[in-house]
């Protein structure tokens, strides 16, 4: 059984069009999040979710938005898509006290 | 505020030899854990080892070692006997103890020889 999965793995779109990434977590936790890592392999934190409410928000284009209908799901939609929004997504999971799980990632290119 | 700094971008190392990566943090707080990630190409995040700042105990996993200096802020990772499949990016991580935010390293690129 995977713990955080995501879909789709691999999205290809064309700037201007909006797509969405999926994200369920089977572990119970409270708090999920979306990173993206750019092509330098950064990892930067985008959103997190606890108990369906948002609590943390980082500088991100308000392109973005996620919805989280309950505490084992995390979505993410994208608006507008922008060559520079091309990157890997990750959606993780972490109980209160430990660590993140992570998804395999959602590798988006956009052309 | 919270940094991770991971100042190899790219090691190398020979198979079945040692290999430290560093990691600095800069931290006001006392309670909080420090983490190690392996992304290998398949682009999985995999915990390759965790620390709690309140053990004084270096973790160890099987051929995988920390050396936490929490005075000095310092987190570094021991791969011993290297393995071809040791070959990935490495991240450090911080978060503190009650607050679900993590921050991560820039990454440390490991090449292994054989």
């Amino acid at each position: 059984d995977t713990a955080v999965s995501q879909t789709p793995k691999y999205l290809v779109t064309q700037m201007g069009n909006d797509k969405s990434i999926k994200c369920e977590q089977n572990l119970g936790h409270d708090t999920m999040y979306w990173y993206k890592q750019d092509s330098k392999k950064f990892l930067k934190i985008m959103f997190s979710y606890n108990n369906k409410e948002l609590i943390i928000n980082e500088t991100v284009p308000n392109r973005f938005s996620p919805k989280s209908p309950d505490k084992a799901h995390l979505n993410l939609h994208i608006n507008s898509l922008e060559l520079g929004d091309s990157a890997v997504y990750f959606c993780a999971s972490s109980p209160s006290l430990g660590e993140l799980f992570f998804g395999e990632g959602s590798r988006l290119t956009v052309l | 505020a919270q940094t991770v700094t991971q100042s190899q971008p790219e090691m190398s190392v020979q198979e079945a030899e040692t290999v430290t990566l560093s990691c600095t943090y800069d931290t006001s707080e006392s309670d909080y854990y420090l983490f190690w990630y392996k992304q290998p190409p398949s682009r999985q995040m995999i915990l390759v080892i965790r620390q709690e700042a309140y053990k004084q105990q270096n973790a160890t996993e099987n051929r995988f070692s920390v050396n936490f200096q929490k005075a000095a802020k310092s987190f570094s990772l021991k791969i011993s006997d290297s393995q071809l499949g040791d070959a990935a990016m490495y991240f450090c991580a911080y978060r503190l103890y009650n607050f679900n935010k993590f921050y991560f390293g820039s990454g440390t690129k490991l090449n292994v020889k054989p």
